[in-house]
Parts: structure tokens; sequence; C-alpha cells
């Protein structure tokens, strides 16, 4: 399967700053994706990475708040904009290969002061 | 309509015993149910998967059972080991994107 390398693995960020997460994959992939995970809660869909376009949101999730850029097939970059303590939670990267499920890489865990 | 519930939130299985956890949906399009453990730090990885044609999946220890009729489906770890004590989240999905049920923490104790 894929390798999924998510940068930074954590971070600490004053309010009101923004942060952008990468995520690099050693394979060519079909569909990248961004999740977010709060604190022990389940996973929801930000949005779907569109290669060489605009990503395509979610309901709850817009542009303006979570800009994302996916400039080829295996990089794409998740911002998070003027970031407050609600924002603290786990951003996770998933993509898929043809053929093959969903395989999420090990997240981004943010605090926000 | 879009949503997966899934119970109970936590379970607390001993060394060896039986672990149920149970997922029931509404939209009868989804067509892909995968289960996927979660360990402290890292992102999830797929258990398991099963689609409707099939009423169940077996991989070694773990099942999935798939109620069509009843809009259910159920992971069963047999034999659980202390090295299974994860968060374990099941999904469905009509299309590429996952619709996550809320998650259960299981503990197995030895």
């Amino acid at each position: 399967s894929a390798v999924i390398s998510q940068k930074p693995s954590r971070d600490i960020c004053q309010r009101g700053t923004s942060l952008t997460i990468q995520c690099q994959v050693d394979s060519q992939v079909t569909m990248m994706f961004w999740y977010r995970q709060q604190p022990g809660q389940s996973l929801t869909l930000i949005a779907t990475a569109n290669q060489g376009s605009e990503a395509t949101y979610e309901s709850g999730f817009v542009i303006d708040k979570f800009p994302i850029s996916r400039p080829n097939l295996t990089f794409s970059t998740l911002t998070v904009s003027n970031m407050s303590p609600e924002d603290s939670s786990i951003y996770l990267c998933s993509v898929i290969i043809l053929g093959q499920p969903q395989h999420f890489g090990d997240g981004t865990r943010l605090s926000i002061l | 309509q879009q949503q997966v519930k899934q119970s109970p939130q936590s379970l607390i299985v001993q060394k060896g015993g039986i672990s149920i956890i149970n997922c029931a949906y509404e939209n009868t399009a989804f067509d892909y149910f995968p289960w996927y453990q979660q360990f402290p730090g890292k992102g999830p990885a797929l258990l398991i998967a099963i689609r409707p044609d099939v009423s169940e999946k077996k991989e070694g220890r773990f099942t999935i059972s798939f109620n069509k009729s009843a809009k259910q489906f159920s992971l069963h770890i047999m034999d659980s080991q202390p090295g299974d004590s994860a968060t374990y989240f099941c999904a469905a999905s009509n299309t590429d994107k996952l619709i996550f049920g809320t998650g259960t923490r299981l503990q197995v104790f030895p």
C-alpha cells in the first residue's frame, strides 16, 4: 500500500494564525481527501482535493477557512486559517489508489492556544 | 440519512473472549462497508470490508456479518487479544467518500 507522509506530525499554534499541513504520497493516487478528527471523536470529511482545480468541500466546511491545494498526483496541502481553540483536532490525509481501499496517513495533531 | 450509527461506545473484553461491535445505516445506496482500526497516535488502518452481495466475510480472527434487510452490520473479533485494544470505526460509502460511525474503544484485558 502507499506510504503517506504528513508534515508536521503535530504543532501548537496561537489563535488567529494559520498553519499549512502537507501530505506527500509515494505513489500516484486517484483521489485525495482531508478529514478532521476532533478529540475522542469520529472522522469527518472536510473536502476532496482535486488535482489542478478547486477542492470540493463538504457541508460545514468552506474554502476561506480550509484552503486546499493539489498541484500534482502525489501532493496536497491543507491550510487551517485564522485558527481558534475549536480548530484543535487531528487532521488526516487519505488517498485512493486505483483498485485499492482508502488509506490514511497518521495525521497532524494540532493544538490552538 | 447519511449517518452511520455505531455501538457500543466502549467495550471491555477479557483475553480470549469475543468482541462484537454493531453498526446501522439508513442510506440503501451504500454499497461498501469497511471497518478501520485506530491505535493512539496513528491514522485509521483498514481491517476488513464487505459489500452487500455477501452476508459474511472472515479474515483470520475478524468477521463481518452483514444484514441487508435490517441495514445493519457488525464486526466480531474472535479470541480477542490485548493487542486488539484500539478504537474501531465502521464506515459506509456509495462513492469514494466514507461516512464513519462514532467509534468503539475496545480494551482487552489479560
